[in-house]
């Protein structure tokens, strides 16, 4: 989706470091999310944010933080207590709140451990 | 979490057939969603259908909801190679109505032969 930008595609981590995922939107969009997905499996969701300066924690939040300092940016830090964190991670916005809005993804960023 | 279960796991097919995808999910929703991901990117939204809709259309898309058996489908007519994807159902997942998350299955991999 071209009004969401993943950076970096790919990404290493070396055991004990924090990692941060960029998600960088243009749609003007209130609500955005992180999805963590394994191979052969659904989205789990990790994070979410319906407005600037508030988030909620998803299904699988521990392990992993974020910040909404801007409409525009939602980044993710994969720290070092996250002690499985090979996946493919994908950013997400809904133009309003809950879950009856269709979703916009990003391309993704897949990490892996060194 | 409440999930939606998508059936078969797996489909082969040739050009030109038909591909039906099932999802059932456990409790009362208020929309499901259907997705796409090909390989390696992100997810695009296909359909949104309500909990008071029993049949949507999109194209070669078709999209029926059953909420007294709590399932779904998506049929995609005279498929091309390029329908080549995992496809995802997404419910809001609540029993109280009104949710700010979804909540996706495993997914469906098609593939279409040419």
């Amino acid at each position: 989706d071209g009004g969401i930008t993943q950076s970096p595609k790919y990404l290493f981590r070396k055991e004990g470091q924090n990692v941060t995922l960029s998600c960088e939107q243009n749609l003007n969009h209130d609500a955005m999310y992180w999805y963590r997905q394994d191979p052969g499996q659904g989205l789990r969701l990790i994070y979410y944010s319906q407005i600037v300066n508030d988030f909620q924690k998803g299904d699988i939040a521990e392990g992993y933080s974020v910040s909404r300092e801007k409409k525009e940016s939602f980044p993710l830090t994969v720290t070092s207590a996250q002690k499985n964190p090979t996946a493919f991670y994908l950013c997400a916005t809904s133009w309003g709140r809950g879950a009856n809005q269709p979703q916009h993804f990003g391309d993704g960023t897949r990490l892996s451990i060194l | 979490s409440q999930q939606g279960e998508e059936d078969p796991q797996a489909l082969s097919i040739q050009e030109g057939e038909n591909a039906t995808m099932n999802c059932s999910y456990k409790t009362s929703i208020n929309n499901l969603q259907w997705y796409r991901q090909n390989s390696g990117r992100g997810l695009v939204h296909l359909i949104l259908i309500r909990s008071n809709e029993r049949e949507k259309h999109s194209g070669r898309l078709r999209v029926t909801l059953d909420t007294s058996k709590k399932s779904s489908s998506l049929l995609i007519t005279a498929s091309r190679a390029a329908d080549t994807a995992s496809y995802f159902c997404a419910t809001d997942g609540t029993r109280e109505g009104g949710s700010e998350k979804l909540v996706f299955g495993k997914g469906t991999k098609l593939t279409v032969n040419p």
